[in-house]
């Protein structure tokens, strides 16, 4: 499988659950992101993993905690969400460090998240 | 604070038309801006821009950015309805890590 996966692609959850999104990436790259996408918003950054360290928690509340065991993998654990919440979670991956900044990031399809 | 402004917001043409996308920007630490379309779940990238003046084509998609004037410009000429989609201008920075700040996107229909 190639480019960036994500699973699941669509997620309803009460206030009360804890659930987990699950990103994948096959492209070799050293940063993986989390964004989220809410109608009528511009997509926003929400945390940054550079070789495995969390580099940017973008202000996000505690009831989002993410969890990169290694370069491949990057995880969004949920808990106790607001309907607020309720938005597409997009994770991206890139060349990490400085170059990063001279190269795209390639995205996921999103998990399309509804907290009721 | 970052900012990434794009215009129009919505855009609706006929099939065949020429258009052009704005982006404007308001940064710290810029590195480059980049393209993406998005049409049903993940952006596809489309272009990266570094330097000014340097016109970045592919097929009908041409995009130029101007470092002076802080803004990029996204032309589609002899739109197909398949163009259909929001566009969306992200500036990338650096603090500390690589950051991508997006604007809000436009979106583009196409009409048969």
């Amino acid at each position: 499988e190639t480019g960036v996966t994500q699973t699941p692609r669509h997620l309803v959850m009460g206030m009360t659950n804890k659930k987990s999104l699950k990103c994948e990436q096959h492209l070799g790259h050293n940063a993986m992101y989390w964004y989220k996408q809410s109608a009528k918003k511009p997509l926003e950054l929400m945390f940054v993993y550079n070789f495995k360290e969390q580099t940017e928690n973008n202000s996000v509340p505690s009831r989002f905690s993410p969890e990169c065991p290694n370069s491949s993998h990057l995880f969004l654990h949920l808990h106790t969400l607001q309907p607020e919440d309720s938005a597409l979670y997009l994770c991206a991956s890139s060349q990490g460090g400085l170059a990063g900044a001279y190269n795209e990031q390639f995205f996921g399809p999103g998990t399309r998240l509804t907290v009721l | 604070e970052d900012k990434v402004v794009q215009s129009p917001l919505s855009l609706v043409v006929h099939e065949g038309d020429t258009v052009t996308l704005n982006c404007s920007y308001e940064v710290t630490n810029f590195r480059s801006l980049l393209w993406y379309k998005q049409e049903k779940k993940a952006p596809t990238f489309l272009f990266m821009l570094t330097s000014s003046g340097i016109e970045k084509k592919s097929g009908r998609l041409s995009s130029i950015l101007d470092k002076k004037e802080l803004f990029s410009i996204l032309n589609i000429t002899a739109t197909q309805t398949g163009d259909s989609a929001v566009y969306l201008c992200a500036v990338s920075i650096i603090q500390g890590a690589q950051k991508l700040v997006f604007g809000q996107g436009t979106r583009l229909t196409i009409n048969p």
